[in-house]
């Protein structure tokens, strides 16, 4: 059964702070892995999708690494904003169209 | 267009309703999605369709019954549900990769279900 385990489940940082959210699997095979957000009581917003074949992903202040080997991917936050406080999630994608989220980083950036 | 859009926002309904959540992408996706998620903790999968066949059912309860009616529509059909079925349920669409690939994820916003 494929695992996926994120780490911290929670943070707290000053503006302007750069941060890492840490997510693992434990099933390697995979085809891709995407990044998430989540405001209290919304849908999720895509942030970032790796495919299996790329090492990372970079869009704005976010960048996202894939060690597919190790069974890791961490999320890089850059210079972080109290408007990026939120839930970020990672899914990791297997075959048969099968998309498993980890539990999540509650991420609060203080003024 | 990255629009999935579900309806109703919000849904109340007594363990004897029979209701149903609709969901709708315009996005030419072929494979979607019914998550269930309770309140902070991380989306569950529930169901998949890859082109408009049922790929994938995490032993869900017979009181949750999908429906694929074409490529761009998918239901949840609720009946005789229980408190704790209380949830927001996501729907999302992706367009698999090389056959059942998995694609990017797109998700709507939700359907809030308070069970009576």
């Amino acid at each position: 059964k494929q695992e996926v385990t994120q780490i911290p489940a929670a943070l707290s940082v000053p503006e302007g702070e750069n941060l890492v959210l840490n997510c693992s699997f434990t099933d390697s095979a995979i085809y891709n892995l995407q990044w998430f957000r989540q405001d209290p009581g919304k849908g999720l917003t895509s942030l970032l999708l790796i495919q299996s074949s790329q090492r990372e992903q970079t869009s704005g202040r976010l960048n996202a690494s894939l060690d597919k080997s190790s069974g890791r991917s961490t999320l890089y936050i850059a210079a972080s904003q109290p408007g990026d406080s939120a839930t970020y999630l990672c899914a990791v994608g297997y075959n048969n169209n099968d998309m498993r989220f980890g539990a999540g980083t509650r991420l609060t950036v203080k003024p | 267009d990255t629009e999935v859009t579900q309806t109703p926002k919000h849904l109340v309904m007594g363990m004897t309703n029979k209701k149903s959540l609709k969901c709708e992408q315009h996005m030419g996706h072929r494979a979607m999605y019914w998550y269930k998620q309770k309140a902070k903790k991380p989306p569950e999968l529930m169901f998949v369709y890859s082109y408009e066949k049922l790929s994938i059912n995490e032993s869900v309860p017979s009181r949750f019954s999908p429906e694929c009616p074409n490529s761009s529509l998918l239901n949840l059909h609720l009946h005789a549900l229980q408190p704790e079925d209380s949830a927001l349920y996501l729907c999302a669409s992706s367009q698999p990769r090389e056959g059942l690939n998995t694609g990017e994820l797109f998700f709507g916003e939700g359907s809030r279900l308070t069970v009576l």
